[in-house]
């Protein structure tokens, strides 16, 4: 079955790094998603993306983010100059419609020390 | 403001009992509602949707109610197995473009 694929797992840095997730959407994909989830909170909307482009984005998506698809197959989410209450688990998904079923990966979980 | 809560966080039913967990949300424009299942550690796996053009829709063991007019969603699961322990939780939006989640319900399933 096709599923979304994150990685890393799980990164730990250092308060003021960069970093980058990356997510495998699914191939016929055409809308990507990023969402996070602080630990014990619910999980909440960051970014959606279409046609290389944002289509919608949330108040905690400021200029410190930004996604991008690199490639064919790739869609990265950017966290310049990380803060501590970045840390959390940050899910990418993808859906085949705008308003179709969202199919989530596995998350990479984000610790800034 | 948008929001959408559930009315518990914690729900502990018999092994083969049906399990019914509740959403309320507030904002009268979303259009699409879905169930989502959490296990530790894990994405959200999707259960099951409605549109607001419905009041009722069936999947495989789950049943999802649509109340408009309270503003409510539920999630009914039959004859409830060890595997449904999980977070359940709801989400709205218009669309599925940018879904708003509600705060989790913890389901546990005791033998």
């Amino acid at each position: 079955e096709p599923e979304v694929t994150q990685t890393p797992s799980h990164q730990v840095t250092q308060m003021g790094q960069e970093v980058i997730l990356r997510c495998v959407p699914i191939s016929n994909h055409l809308y990507f998603y990023w969402y996070r989830q602080i630990l014990g909170q619910k999980v909440e909307f960051l970014v959606s993306f279409y046609n290389n482009e944002i289509s919608e984005k949330s108040e905690i998506f400021d200029d410190q983010f930004s996604v991008e698809r690199p490639d064919g197959s790739n869609f990265t989410l950017k966290i310049r100059s990380t803060k501590l209450e970045d840390s959390a688990m940050y899910f990418c998904a993808s859906s085949e419609l705008p308003s179709g079923e969202l199919f989530f990966g596995e998350g990479s979980r984000l610790t800034v020390l | 403001g948008e929001s959408v809560g559930l009315h518990l966080p914690t729900l502990s039913v018999q092994e083969g009992d049906n399990s019914i967990i509740n959403c309320a949300y507030s904002n009268s424009a979303s259009d699409y509602f879905i169930w989502y299942k959490q296990e530790s550690g894990k994405g959200p796996q999707f259960i099951i949707d409605i549109r607001s053009n419905m009041d009722k829709r069936q999947g495989q063991r789950v049943t999802v109610l649509l109340n408009k007019t309270v503003k409510h969603l539920s999630l009914q699961i039959a004859a409830t197995q060890p595997g449904d322990s999980a977070v359940y939780f709801c989400a709205e939006g218009q669309g599925a473009q940018k879904l708003v989640f509600g705060q989790g319900t913890r389901l546990t399933i005791n033998p």
